[in-house]
């Protein structure tokens, strides 16, 4: 397997435009995140998803953001309009559970989203 | 007021020698950790897992260990080298919260020496 599949890999945009980002996840994983990275906040969870249904997106700073999952093998992030506070690099990552237990959650390469 | 950004602990080491990497984690009824490595410009990559009903999990030249009374995680990396380099990451799982995501630390950047 390739591993987590983000696009694009950078993204430079206007204030107000709107921005969306990709993400497959590894094939057989049935759950999915979503993470933001500042050097101000450090690693942030947006939103996660389990067989392609959002379960907790209360890391979603505003209304401007919204995700989806449509199918099992894909999944965006959007942000309409866009802020210059919105700049991170944004990490997609994909687990399984194996019986009841978690596993590690493996991650892309992140988008390097900068607004100006 | 708000700092200016997250101030990453640095642990500088010569290569060759002994790494360890210390993690306070914040909730108590958390049973899965995780240790990752992140590399300039790339994501987290999975070093090392435990699970809370363990105390020492031994790896590739890594070892974790948990302590749950004082809730603390560390990483252990054997005979460091240049390739090392990187911040590395503790996550939990705050399973009471019904969440099954990870929350992680804030990074140690670990610098080897040649």
């Amino acid at each position: 397997d390739a591993g987590v599949i983000q696009s694009p890999r950078h993204e430079v945009t206007e204030m107000g435009q709107e921005v969306t980002l990709r993400c497959k996840p590894i094939s057989g994983h049935d759950y999915l995140f979503w993470y933001r990275q500042t050097m101000m906040r450090g690693l942030e969870l947006l939103i996660y998803f389990n067989n392609n249904v959002p379960i907790d997106d209360s890391g979603m700073p505003e209304d401007r953001f919204s995700a989806k999952m449509p199918n099992a093998s894909f999944s965006t992030l959007k942000i309409q309009p866009s802020e210059p506070r919105d700049s991170a690099v944004y990490f997609c990552a994909s687990s399984m559970v194996r019986g009841y237990e978690d596993t590690e959650a493996f991650f892309g390469q992140g988008t390097r989203l900068t607004v100006v | 007021g708000e700092s200016v950004g997250l101030h990453l602990p640095t642990l500088s080491v010569q290569e060759g020698d002994n790494s360890i990497i210390n993690c306070a984690y914040s909730n108590s009824a958390s049973d899965y950790f995780i240790w990752y490595k992140q590399e300039s410009g790339k994501g987290p990559q999975f070093i090392i897992d435990i699970r809370s009903n363990m105390d020492k999990r031994q790896g590739q030249r890594v070892t974790v260990l948990l302590n749950k009374t004082v809730k603390h995680l560390s990483l252990q990396i054997a005979a460091t080298q240049p390739g090392d380099s990187a911040v590395y990451f503790c996550a939990e799982n705050m399973k009471d919260t019904g969440r099954r995501a990870l929350t992680f630390g804030s990074g140690t950047r670990l610098q080897v020496q040649p």
